[in-house]
């Protein structure tokens, strides 16, 4: 099955910097979203991309989609303590029968 | 408040016996399913299910089982564990299966670990 798959698997920054991650899946898809994780908790939705949109902003975070490479990045600004977590991405697929998938995540670790 | 509840959050048990993780959505949700989640493996999808009496296998079916004989429960059964079903269980519901760009929601997780 196709998946999603995050890079880099690990980032540390400081606070108040930039955080990227980068999603890079196989085949077309309806939708991307991404999830956050903090440690050993369930995951929380923050944001979904349409195959037809190009960008999208929900407060702090900014997300990306390149139907052509096949990648989606999330920008979170301005990193605070909090946002350190583990970040999935998760694809569909245009036919709809196929379970949304998850990548392995990237884990981000932001220093006060 | 919309929540998925599993129980129970943290078990130790022996190889060999019997148990049911619970699973309870109160979203009158169609679709439920059941992750695993391994370092390095990231979130693998055991068993999911459309709707009432409605099940199918994810990619790590082998040696679990589920039922849905009601739209907010969804069992997962360990008929005999075995300490490579040590890992950290997640039940989820979303609105339905097929319509693009539902959210999935997440329990807070079960840890299991067989010894």
């Amino acid at each position: 099955s196709q998946q999603g798959e995050e890079d880099p698997q690990a980032l540390s920054i400081q606070e108040g910097e930039n955080a990227t991650m980068n999603c890079s899946y196989k085949t077309s898809i309806n939708n991307l979203q991404w999830y956050r994780q903090n440690s050993g908790r369930g995951l929380v939705h923050l944001i979904l991309i349409r195959s037809n949109e190009r960008e999208k902003h929900s407060g702090r975070l900014r997300v990306t989609l390149d139907t052509s490479k096949k990648s989606s990045s999330l920008l979170i600004t301005a990193s605070r303590a909090a946002d350190t977590a583990s970040y999935f991405c998760a694809t569909d697929a245009p036919s709809g029968n196929t379970p949304l998938v998850f990548g392995k995540g990237t884990r981000l670790s932001v220093i006060a | 408040e919309a929540q998925v509840t599993q129980n129970p959050r943290y078990l130790i048990t022996v190889t060999g016996k019997k148990l049911t993780v619970t699973c309870s959505q109160n979203m009158n949700h169609e679709y439920m399913s059941w992750y695993r989640q391994d370092p390095g493996l990231g979130l693998r999808q055991i068993y999911y299910s459309m709707n009432v009496e409605v099940t199918d296998k994810g990619d790590v079916p082998e040696g679990y089982k589920v039922s849905r004989k009601e739209k907010r429960n969804f069992p997962l059964i360990l008929e005999s564990p075995s300490p490579n079903q040590t890992s950290l269980y997640f039940c989820a519901s979303s609105l339905d299966r097929y319509t693009s760009g539902n959210t999935i929601y997440f329990g807070e997780g079960s840890w299991l670990t067989v010894v």
